[in-house]
């Protein structure tokens, strides 16, 4: 399984402001994808981010909102736009097995409190 | 439209008192389903793989069976550490590596 990591851990953030979350993978992988987990709920799928392509948007979720980098096969941003205290979650990244059934692997997640 | 819902929400049992979670799904065409444990504060971690009915995987004091319209994962005497939320999740119709979970089942175990 790959090893995931993101930046930063956590973060406190005032409304109005942005923030980008970084993911680290320690292998090449097509695809990576992004979620949200907002407090006491299950992981909600924000976008699909593929390399050299635009990132495919869940529905109830923008580009504007979410803006997606995908650089190279290892790496991944999510930037979280014009914050409120709505968006207070914890932010995480997944890729999938190399092969079928292709289970997701996580990383740590990024805990964000908007103030 | 792909659905998967867990029961119970929360489930609180004492050291060594066996259990079970559910997970049941409408899906078009199962194509794998998955559980996840998930510790607070942390990403989730992949446990298991089901692939079809009358699958079972162990893994500690975890088992976890299909049937085709649901999943269980049965735990076994039970330990404090085990005290997690459990979550299952199925890939999306529309694209395959794209996955669906449900709202978990929150286990506490007291000592």
């Amino acid at each position: 399984s790959a090893v995931i990591s993101q930046k930063p851990s956590r973060d406190i953030c005032q409304r109005g402001t942005s923030l980008t979350i970084q993911c680290q993978v320690d292998s090449q992988v097509t695809m990576m994808f992004w979620y949200r987990q907002q407090p006491g709920q299950s992981l909600t799928l924000i976008a699909t981010a593929n390399q050299g392509s635009e990132a495919t948007y869940e529905s109830g979720f923008v580009i504007d909102k979410f803006p997606i980098s995908r650089p190279n096969l290892t790496f991944s941003t999510l930037t979280v736009s014009n914050m409120s205290p709505e968006d207070s979650s914890i932010y995480l990244c997944s890729v999938p097995a190399l092969v079928y059934p292709y289970e997701q692997y996580f990383g740590p997640g990024t805990r964000l409190t908007v103030t | 439209e792909d659905q998967v819902t867990q029961s119970p929400e929360a489930l609180r049992l004492q050291e060594g008192e066996s259990s079970s979670l559910n997970c049941s799904y409408t899906v078009s065409g199962l194509r794998g389903l998955f559980w996840y444990r998930q510790d607070p504060g942390k990403g989730p971690e992949f446990l298991f793989t089901l692939y079809s009915a009358g699958e079972e995987k162990e893994k500690e004091r975890l088992k976890a069976t299909l049937t085709k319209k649901e999943s269980f994962l049965h735990i076994t005497a039970p330990k404090p550490e085990d005290s997690a939320t459990y979550l299952c999740a199925v890939p999306f119709l529309q694209g395959a590596q794209k996955l669906v979970f449900g709202q978990g089942t929150r286990l506490t175990i007291n000592p």
